[in-house]
């Protein structure tokens, strides 16, 4: 069975800095991974998403993330943190063959918190 | 802009009613998600639906059922709340595709009291 292990639970960053929030995932092949953002009272917003080929993807509002096959992992990283980045953050693995409908695993979450 | 609209943002419904929560998307997706978003669980799946009148149960489908009778709109109904479906609840669409990212909506605050 997949799932997924976001082992930070919060996260307070300086604004300025820089921000890693880990993934780790459990998949028997090759996943499909994604990065969703969910602001305060809001739904959730795609971020960037892995399947294939470059394993550095890049994503909206300045992120990015490695997929590393080694370590089961799919860190999502900002080189310098915004105030407005202050969101929860969802990791999520997919199959890769599901009979036509993709079942989502979600991570349960990063809370980032930014100071000034 | 593409759009997934929750009909209601907040709701409190007393224990024993039925509580319906409707979906709406604009995209034509074919594939649409009833979440349930509890703090310290993450996202679970509680029913997704892949066509018109097609449904599947996900993870924690007890105590509620869904409904699909037009392709752009997506019930939840919780057929007698109970105290423990306090919680938010998320609709998303997506294409069929496995390569897609699903579209959410901006949620439904449930309060059962």
């Amino acid at each position: 069975a997949q799932s997924v292990t976001q082992p930070d639970i919060h996260i307070t960053v300086s604004e300025g800095a820089s921000l890693e929030l880990r993934c780790n995932y459990s998949y028997g092949a090759t996943p499909y991974l994604f990065w969703y953002v969910q602001s305060p009272g809001q739904g959730l917003q795609l971020l960037l998403k892995y399947f294939s080929g470059d394993t550095l993807v890049q994503g909206i509002k300045g992120f990015e993330a490695e997929f590393k096959r080694s370590q089961s992992s799919f860190n999502l990283r900002k080189p310098s943190v915004h105030w407005s980045d202050a969101a929860e953050y969802f990791c999520a693995v997919g199959p890769m063959n599901s009979g036509g409908y993709q079942k989502v695993t979600f991570g349960i979450g990063t809370k980032l918190q930014v100071i000034p | 802009d593409v759009k997934v609209t929750q009909s209601s943002r907040y709701l409190v419904k007393r224990t024993g009613e039925k509580v319906f929560l409707e979906c709406v998307q604009d995209m034509d997706h074919e594939n649409m998600f009833w979440y349930r978003q509890d703090p310290g669980l993450g996202l679970r799946l509680i029913y997704f639906s892949y066509d018109v009148k097609m449904k599947e149960k996900g993870d924690i489908p007890e105590g509620y059922s869904v409904s699909r009778e037009k392709k752009e709109r997506f019930s939840l109904i919780l057929e007698s709340a109970s105290t423990n479906q306090t919680s938010m609840y998320l609709c998303a669409s997506s294409l069929p595709a496995l390569n897609t990212e699903a579209f959410f909506g901006q949620g439904t605050r449930l309060t059962v009291v």
